[in-house]
């Protein structure tokens, strides 16, 4: 069975203060695709990352950054020094197997506040 | 940056009435896919469509639900009937070798 945890459900910080937002992923598949989109309170889906399975790399993106553990089947995100902005709903996400046309697996998102 | 756009952003409409959401993916990409999301719940897959068929479909994706790529440009999403339970938003993506790309959404309100 495929299955995306995010055990934290809503989450406070605040301005400045780093915070982690956990994902758990379950899945059989060798080759699996893992992602993280944002939904702010106008309601889209902002892509922030795709990473694959063969790729454990951790990945920085500016304030942003991912830590993937296969041992562990977890795929981390971390804000470093939050903005207000940052406050939205974010998702993890699994996309299992090799075929071209899998669709998503997402998470229940957690919901992270960022107090001025 | 290609866009996959839908309309309309919003609609409201009556319990029991038909509505047709409407979808334009990237043009080419190959798979086009429906997700819903109930308010305040996680994005749940409803069907994706490759090659003019359905290639996959979850168990929301009931008999009142179907989908169509009239003209190779739209897609589209029809509820049959709607329930008060129907209200979520509903978001169209495209797919190209694992490029994904998800529309701004449309929220669907039935009264």
């Amino acid at each position: 069975a495929q299955k995306v945890t995010q055990a934290q459900t809503e989450i406070s910080v605040v301005e400045k203060e780093d915070v982690t937002l956990d994902c758990v992923y379950e899945t059989r598949d060798t080759t699996y695709y893992l992602f993280w989109y944002k939904q702010p309170p106008s309601g889209e889906l902002v892509f922030l990352i795709r990473r694959n399975s063969f790729d454990e790399q951790n990945e920085i993106s500016g304030r942003y950054s991912w830590n993937f553990q296969k041992s562990t089947s977890s795929f981390n995100f971390t804000i470093t020094a939050s903005q207000v902005v940052d406050s939205a709903v974010y998702f993890c996400a699994l996309i299992p197997g090799d075929n071209y046309g899998q669709n998503f697996v997402f998470g229940p998102g957690t919901r992270l506040s960022v107090l001025p | 940056e290609p866009e996959v756009t839908q309309t309309p952003s919003h609609q409201v409409t009556q319990m029991g009435q038909e509505v047709i959401l409407r979808c334009v993916p990237i043009s080419n990409h190959l798979y086009f896919y429906w997700y819903r999301q109930i308010l305040g719940q996680k994005v749940e897959f409803l069907v994706s469509f490759y090659n003019n068929e359905i290639s996959e479909k979850s168990e929301i994706f009931d008999d009142q639900f179907s989908v169509e790529r009239p003209d190779g440009s739209n897609f589209t999403l029809k509820i049959r009937s709607t329930k008060l339970e129907d209200s979520a938003m509903y978001f169209c993506a495209s797919n190209l070798n694992r490029g994904y790309t998800f529309g701004s959404g449309t929220r669907l309100t039935v009264v």
